[in-house]
């Protein structure tokens, strides 16, 4: 059973659309993470989310929106996208704030034309 | 700030021979270290990990890692290579303390092992 799942695996659209990455995890785990990976291959965390609150919002623009139905999803929903947003995006678990994300998702690849 | 560099971004080694990946970090406070494996068509994993005590650490699938302060060092061995060790490894520090658990990541070295 994969721990950390993401779809869609690959997106690509035109900019100005709206689009939506959504990530689920079955392992229990209290607090997700939405990181960006970009071209030279650094990962860098977005959001985090405890039981469905917010807690990190790394200056992040206005028109990226976490949501958090239940602790098990955490969903990325992107407004108005722009060429700069085309990227690898992770999602990740840790059981409490305190402790590691031990699996990341595999992965959703936004190409933004 | 903190950040991390790993040194090559592409590693070849051979079957049974030792494997060696490069991480050096800063931080202005005593940190946490990690060490991620990726592997093909998969999300990362957790390999193994540094938080206090022990300098020597080891993980999963024969890896260690050992903390050297002196050296701001982080790097990851293992003493003979198998070809399922074919995957990019990523190295992380994060902040001790920080809410949230923020990990800053290094770019990623992608190991190849030839038979």
């Amino acid at each position: 059973d994969t721990a950390v799942s993401q779809t869609p695996k690959y997106l690509v659209t035109q900019m100005g659309n709206d689009k939506s990455i959504k990530c689920e995890q079955n392992l229990g785990h209290d607090t997700m993470y939405w990181y960006k990976q970009d071209s030279k291959k650094f990962l860098k965390i977005m959001f985090s989310y405890n039981n469905k609150e917010l807690i990190i919002n790394e200056t992040v623009p206005n028109r990226f929106s976490p949501k958090s139905p239940d602790k098990a999803h955490l969903n990325l929903h992107i407004n108005s996208l722009e060429l700069g947003d085309s990227a690898v995006y992770f999602c990740a678990s840790s059981q409490t704030l305190d402790s590691t994300p031990q699996y990341f998702g595999p992965g959703t690849r936004l190409t933004v034309l | 700030a903190q950040s991390v560099t790993q040194l090559g971004s592409h590693v070849s080694v051979s079957e049974g021979a030792l494997v060696l990946l490069r991480c050096n970090y800063s931080s202005s406070v005593p940190p946490y270290l990690f060490w991620y494996v990726q592997y093909p068509n998969q999300g990362l994993q957790l390999l193994l990990k540094y938080t206090t005590g022990a300098t020597l650490v080891k993980g999963i699938n024969g890896f260690e890692a050992e903390f050297k302060k002196s050296e701001t060092s982080f790097h990851l061995t293992k003493p003979s290579a198998h070809m399922s060790d074919a995957a990019e490894y990523f190295c992380a520090v994060s902040d001790r303390g920080a809410a949230g658990n923020k990990l800053t990541f290094g770019g990623g070295t992608r190991v190849l092992v030839k038979p």
